[in-house]
């Protein structure tokens, strides 16, 4: 079975940064690619990122390019979410979340982490 | 940027009626949308894909339609476990962007 288990979340101060790890297991994750998708409280979902399968090209959304840098280790079967300068509006839950056969559709995902970015 | 429109913003239906949930793209986006469906405390779900292609183990209740700039997402007698939200995603170009969601309830 398909299992993503994000962690590193919490709380942080405007401008601190943190490191979110998503740990996969129950399919080769060398061979998918992975992406990071964020929803704030009572809100929609955002997609954040994605990296290919051996980290050679990535992508971002506009309101974290600069500052989030999202990579992965194969041999550890990890994913993850660098976050740096991070702002009150980053504040959200975090799902990692495979992707569907090289299609930028998402399945299956993690639980989510949450980010809490207040002073 | 191509920016997905559900409607309605909520529909309240009881249980083993037929639901219709409307997602517009600003622009085309061929057949390359997604629907999710998301339940309280839950991480979202992958439904339909490429439109009309239902993800493996979702009920054949589900089902999707559409290209283009128009899709519906469909389900054909509504279960008390489909009370839930659901968004459409799109995949044709970056950045990928998601509805703002239909709330389904009862």
């Amino acid at each position: 079975e398909v299992h993503l288990v994000e962690s590193g979340g919490g709380l942080v101060q405007p401008g601190g940064s943190l490191r979110l790890s998503c740990a996969a297991s129950g399919f080769t994750f060398s061979s998918h690619w992975m992406h990071w998708v964020r929803q704030a409280p009572g809100k929609g979902l955002v997609w954040v990122s994605h990296i290919n399968t051996d980290g050679s090209s990535t992508n971002y959304a506009d309101s974290v390019k600069g500052r989030f840098t999202i990579s992965r280790d194969n041999a550890k079967n990890t994913l993850y979410l660098q976050m740096n300068s991070l702002r009150a509006e980053d504040t959200a839950v975090y799902y990692c979340a495979r992707d569907l056969k090289v299609t930028n559709w998402f399945d299956p995902w993690g639980q989510g982490t949450l980010v809490t970015v207040s002073s | 940027e191509i920016v997905l429109t559900q409607s309605p913003a909520t529909l309240s239906l009881s249980p083993g009626e037929r639901a219709t949930l409307s997602c517009r793209a600003s622009q085309s986006v061929s057949w390359y949308l997604a629907w999710y469906q998301q339940k309280p405390a839950q991480a979202p779900r992958l439904l339909i894909y490429d439109a009309s292609n239902r993800a493996a183990g979702i009920p054949a209740r589900f089902s999707g339609s559409g290209s283009g700039t128009d899709f519906t997402l469909t389900i054909s007698s509504l279960e008390p476990e489909d009370f839930a939200v659901y968004y459409c995603q799109q995949r044709r170009s970056w950045p990928l962007t998601f509805g703002q969601g239909t709330r389904l309830e009862i």
